[in-house]
């Protein structure tokens, strides 16, 4: 019954690897976002989509590449893994933008 | 840029104290959310105050606004040693898209 569900919840990595976090909501919200949690715990805007359609789209390194396959999932690749990569992803859905956010659980991504 | 900023840092009181936490914003905003996150865990939405608000409660949470100083303050009252968390606030703009969330305020409620 999870609203919003990130997987996997850890991923450890070496440096120049590819990885993916998915993430999936059954709220029936309109909108998704990723988020990136570092180590002083500010949590920084990455991504965000409106009904599969990407709205904002901060200063992230090209690297990181959003996929929106339907209005209910948004998953975060990630090319060319490095050491400043590693923290706390945390997927998240609102309705209208507007509204509270729903967080996922988080994916604590280390790269090593 | 970080929009909202939490005062204090780090909050320590006894179970059944009131805690205080406060936040500041530097532009004209739509709402203002407050957050609870528990220790490797995710954000959870605790209450959202709009612009035009000035006070809103919910359960032991009193959310204030002052939209002239920029300014709003999260009150917990009687406290619990389970509401030991990091508490943000969060701002959306006017006219923006996106929700800024501050550094956070460590609140640590000894039993």
């Amino acid at each position: 019954d999870t609203a919003v569900s990130q997987t996997p919840k850890y991923l450890v990595t070496q440096m120049g690897n590819d990885k993916s976090i998915k993430c999936e909501q059954n709220l029936g919200h309109d909108t998704m976002y990723w988020y990136k949690q570092d180590s002083k715990k500010f949590l920084k805007i990455m991504f965000s989509y409106n009904n599969k359609e990407l709205i904002i789209n901060e200063t992230v390194p090209n690297r990181f590449s959003p996929k929106s396959p339907d209005k209910a999932h948004l998953n975060l690749h990630i090319n060319s893994l490095e050491l400043g990569d590693s923290a706390v992803y945390f997927c998240a859905s609102s309705q209208g933008g507007e509204e509270g956010y729903t967080f996922g659980s988080g994916t604590r991504l280390t790269v090593v | 840029s970080q929009q909202g900023e939490e005062d204090p840092q780090a909050l320590s009181i006894q179970e059944g104290e009131n805690a205080t936490m406060n936040c500041s914003y530097k532009t004209s905003i739509n709402n203002l959310q407050w957050y609870r996150q528990n220790s490797g865990r995710g954000l959870v939405h605790l209450i959202l105050i709009r612009s035009n608000e000035r006070e809103k409660h919910s359960g032991r949470l009193r959310v204030t606004l002052d939209t002239s100083k920029k300014s709003s303050s999260l009150l917990i009252t009687a406290s619990r040693a389970a509401d030991t968390a990091s508490y943000f606030c969060a701002t959306l703009n006017t006219g923006g898209f996106k929700t800024i969330f501050g550094a956070g305020t460590r609140l640590f409620v000894k039993a």
